[in-house]
């Protein structure tokens, strides 16, 4: 079963910031937080991942908390082809197989 | 470019006829693995490989048989498919790294019909 709680769907404004929200109060102090994104039925797509610093990259943030209990990927200005399902997925280091939950569904609105 | 193909993106056959799904990466990454994703249960992970000729069995493996005999092959072999493989599936390659966190890259899918 999926380590982590995701809202199952969000609408954000284009332009707008995107905070997606993640919950993983079960996670251990190897595991990463990883986010990947499936746009329609494509490949799932990699965004960022982190264990305990914030990581910031040229697609998204991630802000983890302190105890590391939730987490939140930021996608500073939406755009419409930021549509996609969103997957927060807990791993860890060392190991290779990812636990798909049924990810947050964001849609980007014009 | 960095990438995994998948091929065929889109295949029809009949239950019984046995197929192959080739799965190739040019990032000379060791581990590579297969899922399936069906509606309503995700993605779950059908067989995976840490290196060549070293493979195991995911989380749903009936059905399936893999190989591999090069780094950057893995194909996905259905002997006798049946109707309940009718599926999308993605293969999925990145490196191995021991104690960090790594991305994975994965294919653009292959969307299996068996009737």
């Amino acid at each position: 079963d999926a380590k982590t709680t995701q809202p199952t769907s969000m609408d954000c404004a284009e332009g707008r910031a995107a905070n997606l929200p993640c919950n993983h109060s079960t996670i251990s102090g190897n595991e990463y937080v990883y986010w990947y994104r499936q746009i329609h039925s494509q490949g799932p797509q990699y965004i960022i991942h982190g264990l305990k610093n914030n990581e910031t990259n040229e697609m998204a943030s991630l802000i983890i908390t302190e105890d590391r209990k939730s987490s939140t990927l930021i996608l500073p200005h939406a755009t419409l082809r930021d549509t996609a399902v969103y997957y927060c997925i807990v791993r860890p280091g060392g190991t290779y197989k990812y636990i798909f939950g049924t990810g947050t569904r964001l849609k980007v609105l014009a | 470019e960095a990438q995994v193909t998948q091929n065929p993106r889109y295949l029809i056959t009949v239950t019984g006829k046995k197929l192959t799904v080739t799965c190739s990466q040019n990032m000379n990454h060791e581990y590579m693995s297969w899922y399936r994703q069906d509606p309503g249960l995700g993605l779950r992970q059908i067989y995976y490989s840490m290196n060549v000729e070293v493979t195991d069995k995911g989380d749903v493996p009936e059905g399936y048989k893999v190989s591999r005999k090069e780094k950057r092959n893995f194909p996905l072999i259905l002997e006798s498919p049946s109707p309940n493989q009718t599926s999308l599936y993605f293969c999925a390659s990145s490196e191995q790294v021991r104690f960090r966190g790594t991305e994975a890259f994965f294919g653009q899918g292959t969307r299996l019909t068996v009737v």
